[in-house]
């Protein structure tokens, strides 16, 4: 059964410094990974996924993921946090295969930058 | 862009009352879904649909049935509401079944239950 773990439950980082967003998965074969942002009292919004290729994914509003198989891992990263950053984030895997294969997602990390 | 639309953002219904969630997207999407969020919990799926009047039950559809009788379209029902179905309910669509697809989700309907 695929899972995701996101061992951080907060993240704390002050603004212009970088962050890392940790996410672990495990899967029984290849994986499609993906991140995904929650700000208050909104629905989910796609920031990147990894497919094939390169294994450092850009995204959007400056974020950026790397896929690192050996480990299991796709953390998600950004050169220099805002405020605006703040919020909570979603790690999320799917096992590539044919047919229906369900979305699982990590239980969010929440990232707070400070002014 | 995308754009999926759940109708109602924030409710308050009695316990034992029908419930009905809706949501629209507008991108010819095969694939539609409705989760359940929770702290701690994250996403948990209820309920999927990849065709019209085609449904297929997630990881917690006790208490919940669902709709789909147009394409574009995707109910979520509570026949009869109790206290602990009180949470965030999130609509979402993706293009196909394809795995690589993005799924893309609305802005979340807020029940409470008393």
């Amino acid at each position: 059964a695929q899972s995701v773990a996101q061992p951080e439950d907060q993240v704390n980082v002050a603004e212009g410094n970088p962050l890392t967003v940790k996410c672990t998965y495990s899967v029984s074969g290849n994986p499609y990974l993906f991140w995904y942002v929650q700000y208050p009292n909104r629905g989910l919004q796609f920031l990147l996924k990894y497919i094939t290729g390169d294994n450092l994914v850009k995204g959007s509003y400056g974020f950026e993921a790397e896929f690192n198989k050996s480990q299991t891992s796709f953390h998600l990263k950004k050169p220099s946090a805002l405020v605006s950053d703040s919020a909570l984030y979603f790690c999320a895997v799917r096992e590539r295969n044919t047919g229906f294969q369900k979305l699982v997602f990590g239980t969010g990390t929440r990232l707070l930058v400070s002014p | 862009d995308v754009k999926v639309t759940q109708s109602s953002r924030y409710l308050v219904k009695r316990t034992g009352e029908k419930v009905f969630l809706e949501c629209v997207q507008d991108m010819d999407h095969e694939n539609m879904f409705w989760y359940r969020q929770d702290p701690g919990l994250g996403l948990r799926l209820i309920y999927f649909s990849y065709d019209v009047k085609m449904k297929e039950k997630g990881d917690i559809p006790e208490g919940y049935s669902v709709s789909r009788e147009k394409k574009e379209r995707f109910s979520l029902i509570l026949e009869s509401a109790s206290t602990n179905q009180t949470s965030m309910y999130l609509c979402a669509s993706s293009l196909t079944q394809a795995s690589g697809n993005t799924i893309y989700f609305g802005e979340g309907s807020w029940l409470t239950v008393v």
